[in-house]
């Protein structure tokens, strides 16, 4: 079974601009959580989804924002991009309710701020 | 505010000896504790998942334990390898009107190098 996916691997924007980055679960998970870890603050959690539905949202700003479809894959969005945007971003998949059930991580796509 | 920490920050061992990284959580109403591993600059994987009901799970090397009442986790490794170098993340899944379930909060990590 194919694990979490995520894409792009890597992306270098600059201030101001939005970007999208993509996650695709393992097939049969329904809930999909994002995380943002930098040095210096971790691993933060940025928002859930379940069901196409947000479930969890972590303290980030409006300008994080996300989205799921009816196959379970997953996109957030990053608008009006700051310097201290740059951060691996973090896609992990479960199962079902996620209170309960394992969660699995994808590689991170890697953005650099410029 | 629930919060997790881990002691700690660092640690260098010789090959072969047996250690435990630890686990402290602020809060004892938690759905479940996870530990991770992580290679630099690549994404986390799972080693073991302990439910609030479990006191222990085991996978091969490695024993986690948990004891809600105390807020602690331990990750015990077994016959350490050179190979079991990494970051080690402990994640807890805390109950409450502000997490529907899946929302972990993590520790700092401990960075474990494991000399030959």
């Amino acid at each position: 079974k194919a694990g979490v996916t995520q894409t792009p691997r890597y992306l270098i924007k600059t201030r101001g601009q939005q970007v999208t980055l993509s996650c695709s679960p393992i097939s049969g998970h329904r809930s999909v959580s994002w995380y943002q870890q930098t040095p210096g603050q971790g691993l933060q959690f940025l928002f859930e989804y379940f069901s196409e539905t947000q479930r969890n949202k972590g303290n980030f700003p409006g300008r994080f924002s996300g989205r799921q479809f009816s196959n379970s894959r997953s996109e957030m969005n990053v608008s009006t991009l700051e310097l201290g945007d740059s951060a691996l971003y973090l896609c992990a998949s479960s199962l079902d309710t996620g209170a309960l059930d394992e969660q699995f991580f994808g590689p991170g796509t890697r953005l650099t701020v410029l | 505010k629930q919060e997790v920490t881990q002691i700690p920050a660092a640690l260098s061992v010789p090959e072969g000896e047996n250690l435990v990284l630890n686990c402290s959580f602020t809060d004892s109403a938690i759905y479940n504790l996870q530990w991770f591993r992580q290679d630099p600059g690549k994404g986390l994987t799972s080693l073991l998942l302990i439910q609030s009901s479990q006191r222990e799970q085991t996978s091969g090397r490695l024993n986690a334990s948990l004891d809600k009442s105390s807020g602690r986790s331990t990750l015990y490794i077994a016959a350490s390898q050179p190979g079991d170098s990494a970051t080690y993340l402990c994640a807890v899944n805390f109950r409450g009107i502000y997490n529907q379930g899946g929302k972990l909060i993590f520790g700092q990590g401990t960075e474990l190098s494991v000399k030959p």
